[in-house]
């Protein structure tokens, strides 16, 4: 299976609701987990981060949060904008193999649409 | 601005032309990384360089040549590739490889194979 899997692939939401998309990853050992932003035409953006010392973390209209022992991670966008809709990546640590390091591992992404 | 620079932004080439990606970052980090995204597949990552030196390679045909002259630089030299290839390729930095920090992206070469 994948490392790191996301949901759901596709997203549409009505201006100032709330969106959720959530990611599970395979190794417990894993400890950081970015999010990321696309928009079109553009290269991923770091939105927000969580390491595993903490279980949430609030940046305005977006959270994310952390559940290590069922090892998922959720990202949560509020009052949603139209501005909002691109594509979001979450990621996590995991390890290469043997003596090879810990790597950034990426879901296939989220494509939101905030519909006015 | 990202503070990761590559160029050109669009490229097309044919299967039989010899052409060169370009990144630099201003950020002052150690490692930068060549990621392929294709449509519908996660990022896929194909070149690690840590100080310079190449610390990873994911199993990138050779028609993929990557060059790290510097910390700042990073290439990725092309030839004979296929149509199979075309996907956009970003290139990323960050201050070094494993240490559980972000990923610094740029916006990508669009890179269409005929």
């Amino acid at each position: 299976g994948e490392n790191v899997e996301q949901h759901p692939s596709t997203l549409s939401v009505q201006e100032g609701d709330s969106a959720v998309i959530k990611c599970t990853y395979s190794d417990s050992a894993s400890n950081y987990f970015p999010w990321y932003k696309q928009e079109l035409g553009k290269g991923p953006q770091l939105i927000i981060d969580i390491r595993s010392n903490v279980g949430e973390k609030k940046d305005q209209r977006i959270a994310v949060t952390l559940n290590k022992t069922a090892k998922h991670f959720s990202l949560h966008i509020t009052e949603t904008q139209p501005e909002d809709s691109a594509v979001y990546f979450c990621a996590a640590y995991l390890p290469r193999g043997s003596n090879s390091g810990y790597a950034l591992n990426f879901g296939k992404g989220t494509s939101l649409l905030v519909t006015p | 601005e990202t503070g990761v620079t590559q160029t050109p932004r669009h490229l097309v080439m044919g299967m039989t032309n010899k052409k060169s990606l370009k990144c630099e970052q201003h950020l002052g980090h150690n490692a930068m990384y060549w990621y392929k995204q294709s449509a519908k597949k996660p990022l896929e990552l194909m070149f690690v360089y840590n100080f310079k030196e190449q610390t990873e390679n994911n199993s990138v045909p050779s028609r993929f040549s990557p060059e790290c002259p510097n910390s700042s630089h990073l290439f990725l030299h092309l030839h004979t590739l296929q149509p199979e290839d075309s996907a956009l390729y970003l290139c990323a930095s960050s201050p070094r490889t494993g240490d559980n920090s972000p990923l610094h992206f740029g916006n990508g070469t669009r890179l269409t194979v005929t």
